[in-house]
């Protein structure tokens, strides 16, 4: 079965220090990868994707993601934090084998940046 | 003007009562999606829809009914609610293999 995991609820980080969000998936096909960011109040907002090609993907805001297939993972990362990312960040995951039929979401990690 | 818009923004009801919640959208996408997200839980499915004939249902249909009244229009229904279908609610839309697009949800308390 389709699934992911983002195996930590919270992450605090000083501002200016690199950043790390977990996310693991699971799928029978080959994986179609996404990380959004929710502000309070307000819908999902994409921030990058991973189809193929590089394993490291740049999207919005500086953000980028490292696709890692031998450990099912696409964990997200920046190099110098902002307070103005403190948010919750979604990790999601299309399954090929599904034929992309439905949108996997992990369960979330709220992004903590102190000044 | 909101590329997926969603109405209400909020809304509280009682117990026992019939809700719609409603969404368009303006991206021409043919595939669209009601989620819920609950703290700790993440967003779960609950219908999504390829087309105007075409509904399908998620991992958390009971209770919920769903219509697709043309492609840019796709409605949620709850036909009696009851308090734990307060939720935070979205509706999202996708084409092909790309990213799903967001509204920007629907607060519903049910009381």
């Amino acid at each position: 079965a389709q699934s992911v995991a983002q195996p930590e609820d919270q992450v605090n980080v000083a501002e200016g220090n690199p950043l790390t969000v977990k996310c693991t998936y699971s799928v029978s096909g080959n994986p179609y990868l996404f990380w959004y960011v929710q502000y309070p109040n307000r819908g999902l907002q994409f921030l990058l994707k991973y189809i193929t090609g590089d394993n490291l993907v740049k999207g919005s805001y500086g953000f980028e993601a490292e696709f890692n297939k031998s450990q099912t993972s696409f964990h997200l990362k920046k190099p110098s934090a902002l307070v103005s990312d403190s948010a919750l960040y979604f990790c999601a995951v299309r399954d090929f084998g599904d034929n992309f039929n439905k949108f996997y979401f992990g369960s979330g990690t709220k992004l903590n940046v102190k000044p | 003007d909101a590329d997926v818009t969603q109405t209400p923004r909020n809304r509280i009801t009682k117990t026992g009562k019939r809700i719609m919640l409603e969404c368009s959208q303006t991206k021409g996408h043919d595939r669209m999606y009601w989620y819920r997200q609950d703290p700790g839980l993440g967003l779960r499915l609950i219908y999504y829809s390829f087309d105007v004939k075409d509904i399908n249902k998620g991992e958390i249909s009971d209770g919920y009914s769903v219509s697709r009244q043309a492609q840019a229009k796709f409605s949620l229904s709850l036909e009696s609610a009851i308090p734990n279908q307060t939720a935070l609610y979205f509706c999202a839309t996708g084409r092909g293999g790309s990213e799903a697009f967001f509204g920007q949800g629907t607060r519903l308390t049910v009381v």
